[in-house]
């Protein structure tokens, strides 16, 4: 079955650039889109990025999505970093073989 | 604007039974593929089942399979999920969403209802 990982957390400060990352196993990344959430506490999940690298309207363009065929991976990219940025943050995918979607496991990002 | 809220949760006993509803406006209801996504306490967000905007499929994270079912009543445009046979570990804050399914990305989501399996 095809799965996501990402790293448990990341920390920047403000101003900075910060990529995370969310590798592909048993299976293509490429196969199907990716998408980006970002999860405030006691918030429903918004998307920051659809169909690989797509900013929803709203989205400040300092939020960037790509995928990387030769590592397996897409990576989410957030430039001049703001506090209000810190939060978590989840990958999300399709398994064309068997109709199942996922979700890395999140990645915790700490801006200060 | 698209809304979508969800309703039905509490605190349930191990093995019992809880049915979760999603009540959607603001877009065409049948149109869209929805789904049911979890985040217990602590942990990260987790599908839990995807239906057709006729109903007629539906698929499951293995973990729910056989003790979870997903439905729907576009004449009320409202989502279930019909939960049996509850664990310690289905325990989350549960969410409806529409799905596209161009994409399958998680176009709108609710505000979600909170599920305690407890004795």
């Amino acid at each position: 079955n095809f799965m996501l990982t990402q790293p448990h957390s990341v920390s920047e400060s403000p101003g900075k650039t910060v990529t995370i990352s969310c590798t592909g196993s048993g299976g293509s990344i490429a196969s199907n889109y990716v998408h980006w959430y970002q999860r405030r506490p006691g918030s429903a999940p918004t998307t920051v990025i659809y169909q690989d690298n797509q900013r929803p309207s709203g989205v400040p363009d300092r939020f960037s999505g790509s995928i990387d065929r030769s590592s397996n991976s897409a990576s989410l990219t957030i430039s001049g970093l703001k506090t209000e940025d810190g939060a978590d943050y989840y990958c999300q995918s399709f398994d064309s073989n068997n109709r199942h979607m996922m979700f890395g496991g999140g990645t915790r990002l700490t801006v200060l | 604007e698209v809304y979508l809220v969800e309703s039905g949760g509490g605190l349930v006993q191990p093995g019992g039974s809880l049915r979760l509803s999603c009540l959607a406006s603001g877009f065409t209801f049948s149109t869209y593929w929805m789904t049911w996504v979890r985040q217990a306490p602590g942990k990260g967000l987790e599908w839990v089942a995807n239906i057709k905007e006729d109903g007629s499929e539906k698929y499951y994270v293995d973990s729910v399979r056989g003790r979870f079912t997903i439905s729907r009543d576009n004449a009320r445009n409202s989502l279930y999920l019909q939960m049996n046979s509850l664990r310690a570990e289905d325990t989350a804050v549960y969410y409806c969403a529409r799905l596209s399914d161009y994409d399958y990305g998680l176009e709108d989501w609710g505000q979600g209802t909170t599920v305690t399996v407890s004795s």
